[in-house]
């Protein structure tokens, strides 16, 4: 079992629609989540960060975390064309600032 | 935010030669750096977890005679591909950690020919 897991995608939305991402984690002891954004041949970009059960919102962008489930998602509302890119989810290991991160989801937002 | 520069961003070499990448927080002191490396449509795989004054940590199935990583100072980590051969052209990127945040560097294209 992979211990971050994502649909890889491709996630086709309407521009305007909601975007919905959803990633599932194996290490229970997990503590730290992230959403990265990464465009085609550049490094990842920070969206989101979420350490505690429930939900962040930060603009158009809404994490969720349930841990008794091992699970968190990100939610990107008003999507736009510049949206589009590969998101990955990453947890934090061993509390050291080691990212793992799943396979990624590709987000394609059509005009 | 935190600024983590890499170089160079793009090399191609020849096999059997070695390629030197550099990892520089330019803002910051990092005690602690990591080095991932990502194949074409796939995810960061970590390689090595870089600290400064001592040896680095790799991951398992990472060959450490082969990524020979150096953290001379507070605000520098080097990753060198040795002996590089096709298999080895990936995107090597950088990371250092501030608060409780990853910076990443720009990424370097290693292209072996």
């Amino acid at each position: 079992q992979k211990e971050v897991e994502q649909n890889s995608g491709p996630l086709s939305v309407p521009e305007g629609a909601i975007a919905s991402l959803n990633c599932t984690y194996s290490d229970r002891g997990s503590q730290s989540f992230f959403w990265y954004r990464q465009y085609s041949g550049k490094s990842p970009e920070l969206i989101m960060s979420i350490y505690s059960n429930g939900d962040k919102e930060d603009g158009r962008f809404t994490a969720q975390l349930n841990k008794a489930s091992q699970y968190v998602s990100l939610l990107i509302r008003d999507s736009q064309p510049s949206d589009s890119a590969t998101y990955l989810c990453a947890i934090e290991k061993d509390q050291g600032g080691k990212l793992i991160f799943g396979q990624g989801t590709e987000l394609s937002v059509k005009p | 935010g935190a600024v983590v520069s890499q170089h160079p961003s793009r090399v191609i070499c020849k096999s059997g030669t070695s390629v030197k990448i550099e990892c520089r927080s330019l803002d910051f002191q990092a005690t602690t750096m990591f080095w991932y490396r990502q194949f074409p449509k796939k995810s960061l795989m970590l390689m090595a977890t870089s600290n400064e004054g001592s040896k680095a940590t790799y991951e398992q199935g990472v060959e450490k005679d082969k990524f020979l990583i150096n953290h001379a100072s507070l605000t520098l980590s080097t990753l060198t591909v040795t002996s590089a051969h096709p298999e080895d052209s990936s995107f090597y990127i950088c990371s250092a950690r501030q608060w409780n945040e990853a910076f990443f560097g720009q990424g370097t294209r290693l292209t072996v020919v």
